[in-house]
């Protein structure tokens, strides 16, 4: 079966940098684009980016561009998600979630997702 | 930067049917995803391309989607139902996605 399973729980410092790990089975690593959604404490879906894990190539939101860098690696189906100059309005659960490669339209959706990862940024 | 509205709260009685809505510009010119979340859990999708049901979700839940309105029914509403909704949809113009402002579904 599917399964994404993400990196610990982090805390961190203002300023300081944070990378989750997102680990994927079950499925074949290059059939779907991996994505980024976070949810700060009470809060809503925020989509954060996605990256392409035959290519390496990433698609981010253009309020985490120049701060968030999504990375892969094939041999290990990993994705990676590090996030710099963390602020408190970082404090988050992020997660990674599959959609389709194949997907060109938007129908498929986030169809499979990781369990979460709690990111705390505090002094 | 493409916007989804949602109510924020929706009051149902057991067995009745809860309608949620989503608005959006020209939102039935795209696809609408929707996702059910329950405290502390990863969202699940219950709802894709705006109308059909992933493998293992109830037929009591259903969607639609035209003019600038998506709605998501829950028909014979059960108390596991009880839950945070989220609307999606993929923004072509700028290749982004986006999440609705999430609706809370409470069981009386």
């Amino acid at each position: 079966q599917v399964q994404l399973v993400q990196s610990g729980a982090e805390v961190k410092k203002p300023g300081a940098s944070v990378k989750v790990s997102c680990k994927a089975s079950g499925y074949t690593f290059s059939d779907y684009y991996i994505h980024w959604v976070r949810q700060a404490p009470g809060q809503g879906l925020e989509w954060m980016g996605r990256i392409n894990p035959n290519n390496g190539g990433t698609h981010s939101a253009q309020k985490f561009r120049g701060r968030v860098t999504m990375t892969r690696d094939t041999s290990i189906s990993t994705v990676y998600m590090e996030v710099n100059r963390l602020i408190s309005d970082d404090t988050a659960v992020y997660y990674c979630a599959t959609v389709d490669l194949d997907d060109t339209s938007g129908r498929a959706g986030f169809d499979y997702w990781g369990q979460g990862t709690l990111v705390a940024v505090s002094s | 930067s493409y916007e989804l509205s949602q109510p924020p709260s929706v009051s149902v009685s057991p067995g009745q049917t809860a309608s949620i809505t989503c608005s959006g510009e020209k939102l039935g010119d795209k696809y609408v995803c929707w996702y059910q979340q329950k405290p502390g859990q990863s969202p699940v999708m219950v709802i894709h391309e705006d109308t059909k049901r992933p493998s293992g979700i109830p037929e009591r839940f259903s969607g639609s989607n035209s003019g600038n309105t998506a709605t998501l029914i829950i028909s014979g509403t059960q108390a596991m139902d009880e839950a945070d909704y989220y609307c999606q949809a993929w923004d072509s113009s700028t290749d982004n996605y986006v999440f609705g402002t999430g609706t809370k579904v409470t069981v009386l």
